[in-house]
C-alpha cells in the first residue's frame, strides 16, 4: 500500500518568513495530493490540493509543487502569519485506494 | 450548509466497556469514512462506505470494532470491548462522487475517546 513520509515534524519561522513542508510517497499510481491544516482540537480542513497532471498550484500565500518522477510534493507558505500556526498534513490518494496521510508538521509562526 | 456532525465530542470510559460514535455526513455525500487519529499522527482510515456498502474495511479491527450505515446516510462506529490503546480521536468524513468535486473529504470535529 501507499506510504507517505512528511518532514519536518516541527517547524518554527519568524512572522513574514516562508515555510516549506515536504512529503514523499511510494505508490506511483497516486494521482491526488491534498494538504490539510488542523488547528489544536479542531477538524482537519483542506487548504490546497494538486492532481498529478499539474506540477504547481498556487492560492494566494500558499502553493504546492509536485514532482511525479521523484514522487515528492511540497507545501510552500509565504509571508507567514501567526494564524498560520497549526499542524499541517499531506496526503496521497490513488484512484483505487484511499487517502494516506503523512505524520504531520507542527508549524509555529513566531511574532 | 451544515458540515459533518459527530457526537459525542468527548467520551471517557473504563476499559472493557462498550462505546459508540455517531456521524451525520454532509447532505448528499454518498461516501463516508471513519478515521482514527492518534496523538501527534495523521488520520488512519478504518472503514469507507459507498452509500450503505462498506467497500474498504481492511484496517478495521474486526474483533472489537464494528460499523454500520443502514440507510446510506448516518453511520455509527462501535467498540466492544474498549482497550487502553483505543484512546484516540475518531474522525468521520464525507465526500461526493459528483464530477468537479475532486472527491474532497470534509471532516467532522471528531470524538475524543479516553479509555481508563
Amino acid at each position: 500500500g501507499e506510504n507517505v513520509e512528511q518532514h519536518p515534524s516541527t517547524l518554527s519561522v519568524q512572522e513574514g518568513d516562508s515555510a516549506v513542508i515536504k512529503c514523499t510517497y511510494s505508490d506511483s499510481a497516486s494521482n491526488y495530493f491534498p494538504w490539510y491544516k488542523q488547528e489544536l482540537g479542531k477538524r482537519p480542513q483542506l487548504i490546497i490540493d494538486i492532481r498529478s497532471n499539474v506540477g504547481e498550484k498556487k492560492d494566494q500565500r500558499i502553493a504546492v509543487t509536485l514532482n511525479k518522477t521523484a514522487k515528492h510534493f511540497s507545501l510552500h507558505i509565504t509571508e507567514t502569519q501567526p494564524e498560520d500556526s497549526a499542524v499541517y498534513f499531506c496526503a496521497a490518494k490513488s484512484t483505487a485506494r484511499q487517502l494516506t496521510f503523512g505524520s504531520g508538521t507542527q508549524l509555529t509562526v513566531l511574532p | 450548509e451544515a458540515g459533518v456532525v459527530q457526537s459525542p465530542r468527548y467520551k471517557i470510559i473504563e476499559k472493557k466497556q462498550p462505546v459508540a460514535f455517531w456521524c451525520n455526513p454532509i447532505s448528499g455525500h454518498n461516501t463516508l469514512y471513519w478515521y482514527r487519529q492518534n496523538l501527534g499522527q495523521g488520520p488512519e482510515l478504518l472503514i469507507r462506505y459507498e452509500n450503505e456498502e462498506a467497500v474498504d474495511d481492511s484496517q478495521l479491527p474486526k474483533d472489537r470494532f464494528s460499523a454500520e450505515r443502514l440507510k446510506g446516510v448516518d453511520s455509527t462506529l462501535k467498540i466492544q470491548p474498549a482497550e487502553l490503546g483505543d484512546s484516540a480521536v475518531y474522525l468521520c468524513a464525507s465526500s461526493s462522487l459528483l464530477a468537479g468535486t475532486n472527491n474532497e473529504q470534509f471532516f467532522g470535529p471528531g470524538t475524543r475517546l479516553t479509555v481508563l
